[in-house]
């Protein structure tokens, strides 16, 4: 099946400082990505879609200035979670969308961001 | 709006059958995914069902009434390992995935 993998898999930052997370589709192809947010005992928060060659869009409430994506290549996606704070320690996931056979999404493994 | 319902939470006893059901209302309709996810780890792909009717997977089978904008998931002969949260998701008519919170299923022996 088709792989996505993602690193760091856990970072710990200081507040104020920028963390950059990548998230690769490894045996296949992706015009679309996803980065979800997931607070503990909460569901999968959906932050932007990332399209490869354009800009994300973003979902409401989600500060596009402070989360920046891009999505350079058919493989890879990177999320820049700018001047991090104690608020901002969560589990983000990426998702690739598989065209095949059902359009759905394949996950990387996650990354886990505490700010302190 | 859109909108996915799912229990909160459910429990179940080790060996027996526990069936989770989600109800959707979307904008259109290109299908729905049944993810599995373990606690601390990414989602996982369970199940896909555009058409009405049962799929069947060894111990899991999904159901889908697009009539009724339902769906369940059964997970028979319960494992321990089976303890986890169960997302559903309903591709919308922009093909973008609405998601529901999430059923966690907690076993018991």
């Amino acid at each position: 099946g088709a792989v996505v993998s993602q690193h760091p898999s856990r970072v710990i930052c200081k507040s104020g400082t920028s963390v950059k997370i990548e998230c690769r589709s490894l045996d296949f192809q992706a015009t679309t990505m996803f980065w979800y947010r997931q607070f503990p005992k909460q569901s999968l928060m959906l932050m932007a879609t990332s399209n490869e060659g354009s800009k994300a869009t973003y979902e409401q409430g989600v500060e596009k200035d402070k989360f920046l994506i891009n999505h350079a290549s058919l493989t890879l996606s990177t999320l820049t979670v700018t001047s991090a704070h104690p608020e901002d320690s969560s589990f983000y996931i990426c998702s690739a969308r598989y065209l095949e056979p059902y359009n759905e999404q394949f996950f990387g493994p996650g990354t886990r961001l505490t700010v302190l | 709006g859109q909108n996915i319902d799912q229990p909160t939470e459910m429990t179940a006893t080790e060996g027996a059958i526990v069936q989770i059901n989600c109800t959707y209302q979307t904008s259109g309709f290109n299908g729905l995914f049944w993810y599995q996810q373990h606690a601390g780890e990414a989602p996982t792909f369970l199940s896909y069902n555009v058409l009405d009717g049962l799929e069947e997977k060894g111990r899991f089978s999904s159901f889908l009434s697009r009539s009724k904008g339902y769906s369940y998931l059964l997970l028979k002969e319960l494992q321990m390992k089976d303890s986890a949260s169960y997302l559903c998701a309903v591709v919308d008519s922009n093909y973008q995935l609405i998601w529901g919170a999430g059923t966690k299923l907690i076993i018991k022996p």
